[in-house]
């Protein structure tokens, strides 16, 4: 049984340019969420998906977007980087929806200059 | 507005010894309360978890007690070891009306268990 794996581990860009994150979900796991971690944070909930589809959003901008694909899998998209979205983003599956029980990816960590 | 507060950011504990961490909530709709831990370069890890309506869950070395009236939740580690070294994170779950449980989490307590 795989864990959950994401890409790439670290990345760097520049304001206002666009990024694209991937997450692979636990063997099993029909369900994704993503979370930013600020500097000295907890993870902070930005959306989730189940079956392709998003089920739930925290507070984001809408240029926080997000896919998820038949395998499960999934993106996150961000436009319009700023310096604030520096931070370490985690991927986390759940076997199901809803469930509080998830499994997260080691996170990638996104700097903004 | 932070739901979810763990107000000490680290603490040191003699290996052997008890080591207790707290958190405190204000939203009484959270159906489930969860501690993860965190070793660097990795994701958080699910340690315990609690439902809002039973006041302890213990697993092995972890118990976990939670007093609704005081919104209030503690871990406990019986004996602290230094593979517990880590950052701990209490987090709290509700369902949401898109049919989902959102979590949200505190910023964490640093835990150093001294050899």
């Amino acid at each position: 049984e795989t864990g959950v794996t994401q890409s790439p581990t670290h990345l760097i860009k520049t304001r206002g340019q666009q990024v694209t994150l991937r997450c692979s979900s636990q063997s099993g796991h029909n369900t994704v969420s993503w979370y930013q971690q600020a500097l000295g944070q907890g993870p902070q909930f930005i959306f989730q998906y189940y079956r392709e589809e998003e089920n739930g959003r925290g507070n984001f901008p809408p240029r926080f977007s997000g896919l998820q694909f038949p395998n499960y899998s999934s993106e996150l998209n961000v436009n319009a980087l700023e310096l604030d979205d520096s931070a370490l983003y985690l991927c986390a599956s759940s076997a199901t929806s809803p469930s509080y029980e998830q499994y997260f990816g080691p996170g990638t960590r996104l700097t903004v200059t | 507005d932070q739901q979810v507060k763990q107000n000490s950011p680290s603490l040191s504990v003699q290996e052997g010894r008890i080591s207790i961490l707290n958190c405190d909530y204000t939203n009484s709709m959270f159906d489930y309360f969860l501690w993860y831990k965190k070793y660097p370069a990795e994701g958080p890890t699910f340690l315990i978890s609690i439902s809002s309506i039973k006041d302890k869950n213990e697993d092995g070395r972890f118990t976990v007690f939670l007093n609704k009236s005081a919104k209030h939740l503690s871990l406990h580690i019986v004996p602290s070891q230094p593979g517990d070294s880590a950052v701990y994170f209490c987090a709290a779950s509700v369902m949401n009306s898109g049919g989902y449980q959102k979590v949200t989490f505190g910023i964490g307590t640093k835990l150093q268990v001294i050899p």
